[in-house]
């Protein structure tokens, strides 16, 4: 069965310090693959996306994820960390087929020291 | 603005009772969504909607109906509360031509006493 694994449950980094977020998918296929973010109290926003094409791909707050296909992953990763990305990240799958579901990982809590 | 509103943020239930939680969204989009989001577990569907009347079982949807009588609006009803159904509900929504891209409301944190 489909799925997506996170395997950081929580990560803590200093401010300005790099970051990467970890995330591997299980699918027969080229997934079409997502990165969310929810800040506290909000709901989720999409950060960036993969279809095909480029491996790396850039998406808002300075974030940009590459697509390993040998290593079934999906890594977020940011140069530069800013307090206000202390939220929580989800990797997320399609699957496709019907509807187009998407598939959550558990997901990752960033913390950020001053 | 793309905007998903859910009817409340918090709400406190008591076991039994019947819960309906609403979302609206003003996208003119064909699909909407209801996940139930626990610590560890991420976001599970719970039901979807992709037209109006329309509904198809997500991977959890014990427990949960749902009504869409209008294309705006989606609700997700608990006909009997219990205390398992303590947790996040996330509304979302997408158009049929690009309908993997969901946009998500604020949440309601449910909790069943």
């Amino acid at each position: 069965a489909q799925s997506v694994t996170q395997p950081d449950i929580h990560i803590t980094v200093s401010e300005g310090a790099s970051l990467e977020l970890r995330c591997n998918y299980s699918y027969g296929a080229t997934p079409y693959l997502f990165w969310y973010v929810q800040s506290p109290g909000q709901g989720l926003q999409l950060l960036l996306k993969y279809f095909s094409g480029d491996t790396l791909v850039q998406g808002i707050k300075g974030f940009e994820a590459e697509f390993k296909r040998s290593q079934s992953s999906f890594n977020l990763r940011k140069p530069s960390v800013h307090w206000s990305d202390a939220a929580e990240y989800f990797c997320a799958v399609v699957l496709s087929g019907g509807y187009n579901k998407l598939i959550f990982g558990a997901g990752t809590r960033l913390a950020v020291h001053p | 603005d793309v905007k998903v509103t859910q009817s409340s943020r918090y709400l406190v239930k008591r076991t039994g009772e019947k819960v309906f939680l609403e979302c609206v969204q003003d996208m003119d989009h064909e699909n909407m969504f209801w996940y139930r989001q626990d610590p560890g577990l991420g976001l599970r569907l719970i039901y979807f909607s992709y037209d109006v009347k329309m509904k198809e079982k997500g991977d959890i949807p014990e427990g949960y109906s749902v009504s869409r009588e209008k294309k705006e609006r989606f609700s997700l009803i608990l006909e009997s509360a219990s205390t398992n159904q303590t947790s996040m509900y996330l509304c979302a929504s997408s158009s049929l031509a690009v309908s993997y891209e969901q946009y998500f409301g604020p949440g309601t944190r449910l909790t069943v006493t």
